[in-house]
């Protein structure tokens, strides 16, 4: 069965460091979701493509955050630079597409810690 | 703004008892509504889904929930609980109008099932 793939699994960095997290969604997939999930808490969306365009970045915290989708395939997350509250699970998330009842399949997660 | 609302962020249960999880949310249109599970060391799955018709929904493992509108619920139920149903549950509701379409879940409940 296709999965959400992404990397890396754990990431450790320092305050105000670069990180960059990593998403390929299951093939075919139109859509595709980053969302946060801070420890005791729901996932919370940060941003939603739509092939490469971005649909809602609403929530992204955009003085820090960034991410694309070229291709209209797998995207990248990037926090620059990271702060101590951004330490969470970062979750990747594909659907077939969006004004649907498609459901979203999500991927392993990226677990961040910022020290 | 959506937002969803778990009773219980702890629930534990012996084996065969049977199980209810509450879920509330407040959204003013249309709504699609979720329940993900989070088993120890894997990525969320899709445990159910209502979109529409008959307000009872069935799931993988025995797993069903009710979608009351009036009440603005939507509480999971299993009738007899097993020992590998302990996990993390989420409720997350999806506005069913326009194309950003991004889960706002509810912040969980563990749910630990004593043998």
């Amino acid at each position: 069965e296709a999965e959400v793939a992404q990397s890396p699994r754990y990431k450790i960095t320092e305050k105000s460091q670069a990180v960059a997290f990593w998403c390929d969604p299951i093939s075919g997939h139109a859509t595709l979701y980053w969302y946060r999930q801070i420890l005791g808490q729901g996932p919370e969306l940060l941003v939603q493509f739509q092939d490469e365009s971005v649909v809602d970045d609403s929530q992204l915290p955009k003085d820090r955050f960034s991410a694309e989708r070229l291709k209209g395939v797998d995207s990248t997350l990037k926090i620059q630079p990271a702060e101590l509250g951004d330490s969470a699970m970062y979750l990747c998330a594909s659907s077939p597409m969006a004004r649907g009842i498609e459901t979203q399949y999500f991927g392993p997660g990226t677990r961040l810690l910022v020290l | 703004a959506q937002s969803v609302s778990q009773h219980n962020h702890h629930v534990i249960l012996s084996e065969a008892a049977s199980l209810e999880l509450g879920c509330n949310y407040s959204y003013g249109g249309t709504v699609n509504l979720f329940w993900y599970v989070q088993y120890p060391g894997q990525h969320l799955q899709l445990l159910l889904k209502y979109f529409s018709g008959d307000p009872l929904v069935k799931g993988i493992k025995g797993f069903e929930a009710e979608f009351i509108k009036s009440k603005f619920s939507f509480n999971l139920r299993k009738p007899s609980v097993q020992w590998s149903d302990t996990a993390e549950y989420f409720c997350a509701v999806k506005g069913s109008g326009g194309g950003a379409d991004g889960l706002t879940f509810g912040k969980g409940t563990h749910l630990i099932i004593q043998p």
